[in-house]
């Protein structure tokens, strides 16, 4: 089974301090992803990257940054957290294989709540 | 007008009702849609897979995708109480792009 992993389940942090998430996946997937999920907005992808190293702004990147240093990690960075970025955190990956058609879908973790104060 | 329109709900029914889950899109140009279920406090799992137009069936789940409509469905059939969760529909043009998703509707099951 496809294991996407994130390194807190709830998270509590000040405004101003700098907050990384932390997500690792055990499948070898090529791709990974970071949403985050608020109510009556839905899910809205931050950041993605389809190779180490790589990274692709998604729809609402300002205010974060990501880290793809080793393939099955990807790290989403809140430089300076504010109040607006109270949210639950999603990370997922999938990968590049041209085989079955389920092969490319989305497994996710089990989330973050970051709540800034 | 937003590229994915799905009714947030709640959606409450009792069991063994016939569920039925919509989302409307703008973008003519998707062509793999899917639906993840979400129980409260968890991350989205993957229900069904489907690509372009058609129905697909895995045992109390049918998919159906109406590309002229613009229009996907989620059929749930004898809905049990366990089935109780947020129901995200989500598209995407290409393979391994990143996906479009609705807002998911919560739907409660009445036991």
């Amino acid at each position: 089974d496809v294991k996407v992993t994130q390194s807190s389940r709830y998270l509590v942090k000040r405004t101003g301090e700098k907050v990384f998430l932390e997500c690792v996946q055990d499948m070898d997937h090529e791709n990974m992803f970071w949403y985050r999920q608020d109510p009556g907005l839905g899910l809205r992808l931050i950041y993605f990257s389809y190779d180490v190293k790589m990274k692709e702004k998604g729809d609402i990147p300002e205010g974060y940054s990501v880290s793809r240093e080793k393939k099955e990690r990807f790290s989403l960075i809140l430089e300076s957290a504010s109040t607006n970025q109270t949210s639950m955190y999603l990370c997922a990956s999938s990968s590049t294989s041209s085989g079955r058609t389920w092969s490319d879908t989305q497994y996710f973790g089990p989330g973050t709540r970051l709540t800034v104060l | 007008q937003k590229e994915v329109e799905q009714d947030p709900g709640p959606l409450s029914v009792p069991e063994g009702a016939i569920v039925s889950l919509n989302c409307t899109y703008s973008n003519s140009a998707f062509q793999y849609f899917m639906w993840y279920r979400q129980y409260s406090r968890k991350g989205p799992e993957l229900l069904m897979y489907t690509y372009s137009s058609g129905n697909k069936e895995d045992g109390r789940f049918t998919a159906q995708v109406d590309k002229s409509s613009k229009y996907i469905s989620l059929f749930i059939r004898d809905s049990q109480p366990s089935d109780s969760a947020t129901y995200l529909c989500a598209m995407s043009v290409v393979r391994n792009t990143p996906l479009v998703f609705g807002k998911g509707t919560r739907l409660s099951v009445i036991a």
